[in-house]
């Protein structure tokens, strides 16, 4: 399996522009996750899903930030307008939930948002 | 609620000693454990896991780590280091909801030769 995908890898924008970042989870994996990490807050759960539908969105920071998952191979995290505390490395994860399962998530090789 | 403490943001060794970075957790519940290491530009990799087996643990690259339920502990160790362990690692525990992850701050593991 080739593992999460996110794209792209790295990101520069202007402030007020709209960024959209990219997750293909991996096949047959039921729970999508998308973290945000920078060196003041560490790593924050935004949101996640469960068989494509939102179950927490209590990490979200503000209604800039906006999650879907439209299909299970594919979910999207978009800022809009984007501001420059907004830069840090977003990840995607995806999990399976198993008989027994125990939540191992499997993560992405990350976003490097830069907002200027 | 889970919670997941950290003690020590930055641990440093020296080549070919001993690597502790310590954990302790908070759970009403039988947590399952997990520690996942982040090298620079990477995403988090699963290192080992904790899932009311073994107590011991053991891990990939040598790492293992030891529940302790009575001092709600999961240290993780490894007998000797080497440069190549430099990197951050975290710690974290199950959620009460199926699929969420309590993460720990991180400790970053300086190798020094």
């Amino acid at each position: 399996d080739a593992g999460v995908i996110q794209s792209p890898r790295h990101e520069v924008t202007e402030m007020g522009q709209e960024v959209t970042l990219r997750c293909k989870p991996i096949s047959g994996h039921d729970y999508l996750f998308w973290y945000r990490q920078t060196m003041m807050r560490g790593l924050e759960l935004l949101i996640y899903f469960n068989n494509n539908v939102p179950i927490d969105d209590s990490g979200m920071p503000e209604d800039r930030f906006s999650a879907k998952m439209p299909n299970a191979s594919f979910s999207t995290l978009k800022i809009q307008p984007s501001e420059p505390r907004d830069s840090a490395v977003y990840f995607c994860a995806s999990s399976l939930e198993t008989s027994g399962g125990n939540g191992e998530q499997f993560f992405g090789p990350g976003t490097r948002l830069t907002v200027l | 609620a889970q919670s997941v403490t950290q003690l020590g943001s930055h641990v440093s060794v020296s080549e070919g000693a001993l690597v502790l970075l310590r954990c302790n957790y908070s759970s009403s519940v039988p947590p399952y454990l997990f520690w996942y290491v982040q090298y620079p530009n990477q995403g988090l990799q699963l290192l080992l896991k904790y899932t009311s087996a073994a107590t011991l643990v053991k891990g990939i690259n040598g790492f293992e780590a030891e529940f302790k339920k009575s001092e709600t502990s999961f240290h993780l160790t490894k007998p000797s280091a080497n440069m190549s362990d430099a990197a951050e690692y975290f710690c974290a525990v199950s959620g009460r909801v199926w699929g969420k992850l309590i993460f720990g701050q991180g400790t970053t593991l300086q190798v020094k030769p």
